[in-house]
């Protein structure tokens, strides 16, 4: 069945430092996207990076990347000498291809991040 | 500008009552969807559609109703039967059937029943 784990409720990480946010997923698709979202204190969702799973290599946005290994199932987030304005919540989501026709998203439960000064 | 438009921004009902909370978007998306958040948790999927006059029920689709028959709006019922309403709703859109693009969100509704 189509799953996303996030297993890292809250972390803090200190200004200008690098942080991974782990994501595990689960589906027997050959076909999907992996998605990374960022949740402000304010409620909107802000989209962050994607990888397909016939990348070959790993994403890149920006101070975002994508660490993306295919046979573990895994899609960390790394985010480069965070700043204080990412402090937010942070969701994985999966859309799997031939499945559903593409078009079910689903979400992890997300990860708190606080960067302290 | 293109977007997707929720309202009320904040509502309040009393408890019994049914609801609908509004979703606009102008973005000529064919698929739209209805997630649920509580405090500190993930979005879970209520609803979604591919195309108009067709939904799938999501994850916790129970005291739930929707209705698509326009390609622009998508609103989300809120029933009696819903044991506990109060959360926060976002309503996203996105292109169908393409694995490589990503949902588009509105502001979200939060709904406060008393």
């Amino acid at each position: 069945a189509q799953k996303i784990t996030q297993t890292q409720p809250g972390m803090f990480v200190q200004e200008k430092e690098a942080v991974t946010l782990d994501c595990t997923y689960d589906t027997s698709d050959q076909s999907y996207g992996l998605f990374w979202y960022k949740q402000p204190s304010s409620g909107e969702m802000i989209f962050l990076i994607y990888q397909g799973s016939y990348d070959e290599q790993n994403a890149t946005e920006g101070r975002y990347s994508l660490n993306f290994q295919k046979a573990r199932k895994s899609a960390n987030l790394v985010i480069s000498a965070s700043q204080l304005g990412d402090s937010a919540m942070y969701f994985c989501a999966m859309r799997e291809g031939l499945k559903s026709s593409a078009s079910k998203i689903i979400f992890g439960s997300g990860t708190r991040l606080s960067i302290r000064p | 500008d293109g977007g997707i438009t929720q309202s009320p921004k904040y509502l309040f009902r009393k408890e019994g009552q049914n609801v609908t909370l509004s979703c606009e978007q102008n973005l000529n998306h064919d698929a739209m969807y209805w997630y649920r958040q509580d405090p500190g948790q993930g979005l879970r999927l209520i609803y979604y559609s591919q195309i108009v006059n067709d939904f799938q029920k999501g994850d916790i689709a129970e005291g739930y109703s929707v209705s698509r028959e326009k390609k622009e709006s998508f609103p989300l019922t809120v029933t009696s039967a819903q044991k506990n309403p109060t959360a926060f709703y976002l309503c996203a859109s996105s292109i169908a059937r393409q694995v490589n693009t990503e949902a588009f969100f509105g502001q979200g509704t939060r709904l406060t029943v008393v």
